[in-house]
This record gives C-alpha cells, structure tokens and sequence, in this order.
C-alpha cells in the first residue's frame, strides 16, 4: 500500500546552516505530495505541495522536487532561522479518494541561534 | 483567511465516558478529516466525510464515529473513552483535490 517514510529527528541545526529533510514515499499511480509545517501549539499548515514529477515546490524559503525516478520529495532550504523550528510532515494524496493524506512521522527540527 | 475552529484546546475526561470534539469550518468545504497525532506516528485518518450526512472509515475507527448534520460541523465522538485514547486530536477542512486546512488541535487526556 502507500506510504511515507521520513528522516527521524530530531535534528538540530545552527541559525543559517543548509537544511535537508528527507522524505519516500511509496505509492501507486501519480499522487500529490507535501510538505506540512507545526509550529509549537498550533495546527499544520501546508508549506509547498508538487502534483506531478520533476514540479518543484517552494514557499518562504524552503524547496521540494518531486522526483518520480527516485520516488523522494527531499525538503531544503539553504539558510535556516530561528524561527523555522518546528515539526515536518511529509504527505502523500491519496489521488481521487477525496483529497486523503498518508502522512509521515514527522521530523522535529530545532534551530539555535 | 480559511477558519478550522475545535472547540477545545485541551479536554480532560475519565475512562468509560462519551466525549465529543467539535470542530467547524467556514470555507464551504465538501471534506472534512479528524485525525489524531501521536509521537513517532504522525498523523492518522480516523474517519472522513465527503458531504453532509456522509462518512468513510480512515485507517483507526476503531472506538470512533463521527457526525456531520450540517456542512460546516464535523464532529468526532469516543463512545466509552479509554486510555489510548488519550492523544492531540486535529481537524482538516478541503475543496475536493485542494489541500487541508488545519484546526490548532485538540489536546486530550483520558483518565
């Protein structure tokens, strides 16, 4: 069946380090893909999305490919701040089951100053 | 600005009793999703609804089930709370093919 597998956290960077989190999927037909964001006490919020191979996704900073041949959707972005930290989540659409996510674990990421 | 309100942020309940999260929408939307969110999970579906009246199963209904009487209301019921019930409880709002709208969750302990 489909699924998501993303890199455990959690991680920890300093304030402008390069950012890479990992994300797989596992899935039949041409889903969609996102990437979720948590900040602390709140809900999710979609951050990017890409709807077919090769589209590339971006949003504040942040940049995903969709990249069929190694079924990936990697989440970057090259200067991180403070206030990115937050909870990832990599999300699969589950096609035409009415808008339904698979979601990965989540990835916790922690920016020091 | 879309809006996914739940009613409580944090709920506290004992074992055995019924409880009822409450969440509502204000953008029209046909879907609307509860899921709970556990550490190391992520999040998964509980149950689904398409259109008033209508319903799917997600991955975990199991010791759930839902309510939607009006369009912008979906409600998320435990029948008898148990303790692995305890868990954040979030709502999602779409337009068919559109991504979710998130609520800000709720919190709740069972004990």
């Amino acid at each position: 069946g489909n699924s998501v597998t993303q890199m455990e956290g959690p991680v920890t960077l300093s304030e402008e380090a390069f950012l890479t989190i990992n994300c797989t999927y596992t899935a039949t037909g041409y889903p969609s893909l996102f990437w979720y964001v948590q900040y602390p006490g709140e809900g999710l919020q979609l951050l990017l999305k890409a709807t077919k191979a090769d589209d590339k996704g971006s949003n504040k900073g942040f940049e995903a490919t969709y990249r069929k041949e190694t079924t990936s959707f990697h989440l970057e972005k090259g200067s991180v701040q403070v206030s990115d930290s937050a909870v990832y989540f990599c999300a699969l659409g589950r096609g035409n089951q009415g808008g339904k996510l698979i979601f990965g674990q989540g990835t916790e990421l922690s920016v020091k100053p | 600005d879309v809006k996914v309100t739940q009613s409580s942020r944090y709920l506290v309940k004992r074992t055995g009793e019924k409880v009822f999260l409450e969440c509502v929408q204000d953008m029209d939307h046909e879907n609307m999703f509860w899921y709970r969110q556990d550490p190391g999970l992520g999040l998964r579906l509980i149950y689904f609804s398409y259109d008033v009246k209508m319903k799917e199963k997600g991955d975990i209904p199991e010791g759930y089930s839902v309510s939607r009487e009006k369009k912008e209301r979906f409600s998320l019921i435990l029948e008898s709370a148990s303790t692995n019930q305890t868990s954040m409880y979030l709502c999602a709002s779409s337009f068919e093919g559109q991504p979710q709208h998130f609520g800000d969750g709720t919190r709740l302990s069972i004990l």
